[in-house]
């Protein structure tokens, strides 16, 4: 069965820190791999996806991933993080039409 | 706006009770998925419906019912409240013709159950 396991469940940084969150799936077939984020109240929203081709991928409010296929690994990186930043973040694979979603990780921003 | 509309945003059930979540898609979307996120998880699907029929379903057990109208909203039905159905129920729309992929998957903000 597909998996996604993150390696942090709660992350405190202050503002302009840098910021890696590891994502980590079990999956066979073709991935298409994903990161949301969910503002405190609101909906998930997407950050970024990767189904092929470059595997460092951009997303919005300058976030990045780097899919690595031989560590089976998609993390999520920013620079510098922001107060706004505060939310949970979601790694998911897609083997079909819906998700399987890692547990999430928690990002406190200090300012 | 998140193009997903769900109702109620918020309710209160006692264990045994019955309880039925509504969602509206995101226009020019005709597929629906639910999924239920329990506190300090990630999201975990239920059930996917279209043409008005289930097409897919995750690890919940027959409790959880659901249903497609033809306008493409759905409900979701969980019979026989228990305490551990206590959770944010999300519903997500996306487009069959176009995929996940091209045509997007959009979530809506969600409805908390909280059942005592």
């Amino acid at each position: 069965a597909q998996s996604v396991s993150q390696h942090n469940h709660h992350v405190i940084l202050s503002e302009a820190a840098s910021l890696e969150l590891g994502c980590n799936y079990s999956y066979g077939g073709t991935v298409n791999l994903f990161w949301y984020v969910q503002y405190p109240g609101q909906h998930l929203q997407l950050l970024l996806k990767y189904f092929s081709g470059d595997p460092l991928v951009k997303g919005i409010k300058g976030f990045e991933a780097e899919f690595i296929k031989s560590k089976f690994s998609f993390n999520l990186r920013k620079p510098s993080v922001q107060w706004s930043d505060t939310a949970e973040y979601f790694c998911a694979v897609l083997p079909g039409q819906n998700f399987v979603f890692g547990p999430g990780t928690r990002l406190s921003v200090l300012p | 706006d998140a193009g997903v509309t769900q109702s109620p945003t918020h309710l209160i059930k006692t264990r045994g009770q019955q309880v039925t979540l509504r969602c509206s898609p995101k226009s020019g979307h005709d597929t629906v998925s639910w999924y239920q996120q329990a506190l300090g998880q990630g999201p975990q699907f239920i059930f996917q419906y279209y043409e008005e029929e289930e097409r897919q379903r995750g690890n919940f057990p027959d409790r959880f019912s659901g249903h497609q109208f033809p306008n493409y909203s759905s409900e979701l039905n969980v019979n026989a409240l228990l305490l551990g159905d206590s959770a944010l129920y999300l519903c997500a729309s996306s487009s069959t013709g176009l995929g996940v992929l091209f045509g997007g998957y959009t979530f809506g903000s969600g409805t908390r159950l909280t059942v005592v």
